[in-house]
């Protein structure tokens, strides 16, 4: 059984850093790229930042991109999203989300039950 | 990055109701459409891909169908655990992958 679990989310001020971790587990982490999505309460899915199976290829959306880092280690089944310079309106669930490779591109066929990043003073 | 509208934003049924929600892409994605559900307090679930492909244990009485930039998520008959909010997803062009605003399906 595919597992996602996240966690590192909490109250922070503006301005300052948060580290997420997702740990996998039921499928062989290192064959499948990874994702961060959010959504902002009451709003929303939005894609934040995804990662290659290897790492050698990393995308970030506008919004996140110079703040945000992307990052996995294969040999601890584990997904990281390095926020720094957080805003508020970077309040959101966080989701790590499994991809699925497909004709096209791709979509997110597991989702873990996210962990809650509260940008606040 | 392309754009993705989905109507309604939110509408009532009734169980054992027909609905179809609609999904239309700024520009033209081909088949690259994936659906999701997600329940209050839940992460979203997978339904559907490929624009029409359902996800393996998914209800057969969801489908999906649409190419180019129109789609929709059709319910057959509407079940108690169907209420939900529905999302679609491009795959097309990306990155970004985008989704629509959503579209909340309640009880009448």
């Amino acid at each position: 059984e595919v597992q996602l679990v996240e966690s590192g989310g909490g109250l922070v001020q503006p301005g300052r850093s948060l580290r997420l971790s997702c740990a996998a587990s039921g499928f062989t982490f290192d064959d499948y790229a990874m994702h961060w999505v959010r959504q902002a309460p009451g709003k929303g899915l939005e894609w934040v930042s995804g990662i290659s199976w290897n790492s050698g290829s990393i995308g970030y959306a506008d919004s996140v991109k110079g703040r945000f880092t992307i990052s996995r280690d294969n040999a601890k089944n584990s997904l990281y999203l390095q926020m720094n310079s957080l805003r508020a309106e970077d309040t959101a669930l966080y989701y790590c989300a499994k991809f699925s490779a497909a004709a096209g591109g791709g979509y997110f066929d597991y989702w873990g039950q996210g962990t809650l990043v509260t940008v606040s003073s | 990055a392309i754009r993705m509208t989905q109507s309604p934003s939110s509408f009532s049924a009734s169980t054992g109701d027909r609905v179809t929600i609609t999904c239309r892409a700024s520009q033209g994605i081909s088949s690259y459409l994936a659906w999701y559900q997600q329940k209050p307090g839940k992460a979203p679930k997978l339904l559907i891909y490929a624009a029409s492909t359902l996800q393996s244990g998914v209800p057969s009485r969801f489908s999906g169908s649409g190419s180019g930039t129109d789609f929709t998520l059709t319910i057959s008959c509407l079940q108690s655990e169907d209420f939900a909010t529905y999302y679609c997803q491009q795959y097309y062009s990306y990155p970004p992958w985008t989704f629509g605003q959503g579209t909340k399906v309640e009880i009448k």
